[in-house]
């Protein structure tokens, strides 16, 4: 069966330092992936998503970016983090089958990692 | 471009009642939509996934229908119970990014 880790689950980090989140995910070939923000008490905003490896479309400009070294690895990065960066993010994953009626499987989120920046 | 809204944005009924949450999308050339559970500081929980040839999917007590032609999506909880009480995501794909778009939630309470 499929599952996505997400890690850490918390992270306090203080301001001007380097951000590195990691998603990784078992069980199925060439996903797509995404990275997701939400802000408390907010709705989930697009930052990342990528068809393939080395391949990353940027929905919001600002300090962070993303990269994806392997089929099934996703990272968020920042070099130098802003009060504003504190929130919570969320890593996912969704496979499209090109079928007669092309089907998509839906869309399999992590756990989160809340980062505060302090 | 896909936007998702949610009506009404919070909930409070008494348990056992039965309740539905609405859901409307601009872009009805979507091939499917899902909606998702979240619970306070967690992740989120698939409930249905509904795809375009589908009217409604059921799970449980839940059930979700899908009108593409008018761009809405309802979810009915049946005989409610304080365990529902979570925020309730709507979420349609943006074609044109190869991602979901998310409504702002319905946030309900179901007192015991």
């Amino acid at each position: 069966s499929q599952t996505i880790h997400q890690w850490p689950a918390t992270l306090v980090q203080p301001v001007g330092s380097p951000l590195s989140l990691e998603c990784t995910v078992e069980g199925t070939s060439n996903p797509n992936l995404y990275w997701y923000r939400q802000a408390a008490g907010r709705g989930l905003q697009l930052l990342f998503y990528s068809v393939g490896i080395g391949q990353i479309s940027s929905e919001v400009p600002q300090n962070l970016s993303a990269s994806r070294p392997q089929d099934r690895q996703f990272i968020l990065s920042s070099k130098k983090l802003l009060l504003s960066d504190s929130s919570f993010y969320l890593c996912a994953w969704s496979v499209v089958r090109m079928t007669s009626s092309r089907t998509n499987y839906g869309y399999t989120f992590g756990s989160g990692t809340r980062l505060t920046v302090v | 471009k896909q936007e998702v809204t949610q009506i009404p944005a919070a909930l409070s009924v008494p348990e056992g009642e039965n309740l539905v949450l609405n859901c409307s999308f601009t872009d009805s050339a979507i091939y499917n939509l899902q909606w998702f559970r979240q619970d306070p500081g967690k992740g989120l929980t698939s409930l249905l996934l509904i795809q375009s040839s589908q009217r409604e999917q059921t799970s449980g007590r839940l059930n979700a229908s899908l009108d593409k032609s008018s761009g809405r999506s309802t979810l009915y909880i049946a005989a409610s119970q304080p365990g529902d009480s979570a925020t309730y995501l709507c979420a349609a794909p943006d074609t044109g990014r190869r991602a979901l778009t998310f409504g702002s939630g319905t946030r309900l309470q179901v007192q015991p």
